[in-house]
């Protein structure tokens, strides 16, 4: 299993600029989200899905949109980059964990994408 | 509010004992995880408490107290590979997880 992949690695965007990231996992798993990694300060979310064709907004959703068409693939797009946008972003995915099965829903990380936006 | 807290910087030595602290406080508790961050790289998961006590797992264990909304993950025979950012989430009800800021290992020989 390849896990958790994503692409590109590393991205410079000029300012209004718009651009998709990349996520795939083959884990099977239910539950893949976003976040944005920022020095001195946690993870925070950005989007996140429980499914095909099920997403929802995080902490920080503002400038960013995304889909899930199939249970592998959870694509960020970011509509017109602002230098406020330049991070870390990871994207992760679980299972959704059932009842009675406490633990089963961790989450495994991609290497994450390092934007820059001018 | 919601908060998770972590001291921002801990040093330690090689072959020693290192107990990094999280508190939190959320609207809802659903289990605490740690991961470990080595720099530039992903998050990778360490441990999961969601019942009080002591978890073992090797050279490191995890601690869990709900009613301080207190977890410490302690790390023994500390060894140069060990140094990376340790960051502590908390499992609310539904699927969301709060993040620390994290605490960087720094060891030394």
């Amino acid at each position: 299993n390849a896990g958790v992949t994503q692409t590109p690695k590393f991205q410079v965007l000029k300012t209004g600029q718009s651009m998709t990231l990349q996520c795939a996992q083959d884990m099977n798993h239910e539950y893949m989200s976003w976040y944005r990694q920022d020095p001195g300060m946690g993870l925070r979310l950005i989007h996140y899905s429980v499914g095909a064709g099920i997403t929802d907004q995080g902490e920080v959703p503002n400038g960013y949109n995304v889909s899930r068409s199939t249970t592998e693939d959870f694509p960020l797009r970011l509509l017109s980059a602002a230098p406020s946008q330049t991070s870390v972003y990871f994207c992760a995915s679980s299972y959704l964990a059932p009842s009675g099965r406490a633990g089963t829903d961790t989450q495994y990380f991609g290497p994450g994408t390092r934007l820059t936006v001018l | 509010g919601q908060n998770i807290d972590q001291p921002t910087e801990m040093t330690a030595t090689e072959g020693a004992i290192v107990q990094i602290n999280c508190t939190y406080q959320t609207s809802g508790f659903n289990g605490l995880f740690w991961y470990q961050q080595h720099a530039g790289e992903a998050p990778t998961f360490l441990s999961y408490n969601v019942l009080d006590g002591l978890e073992e797992k090797g050279r490191f264990s995890s601690f869990l107290s709900r009613s301080k909304g207190y977890s410490y993950l302690l790390l023994k025979e500390l060894q140069m590979k060990d140094s990376a950012s340790y960051l502590c989430a908390v499992k609310q009800r539904g699927y969301q997880l709060i993040w620390g800021a994290g605490t960087k290992l720094i060891i030394k020989p």
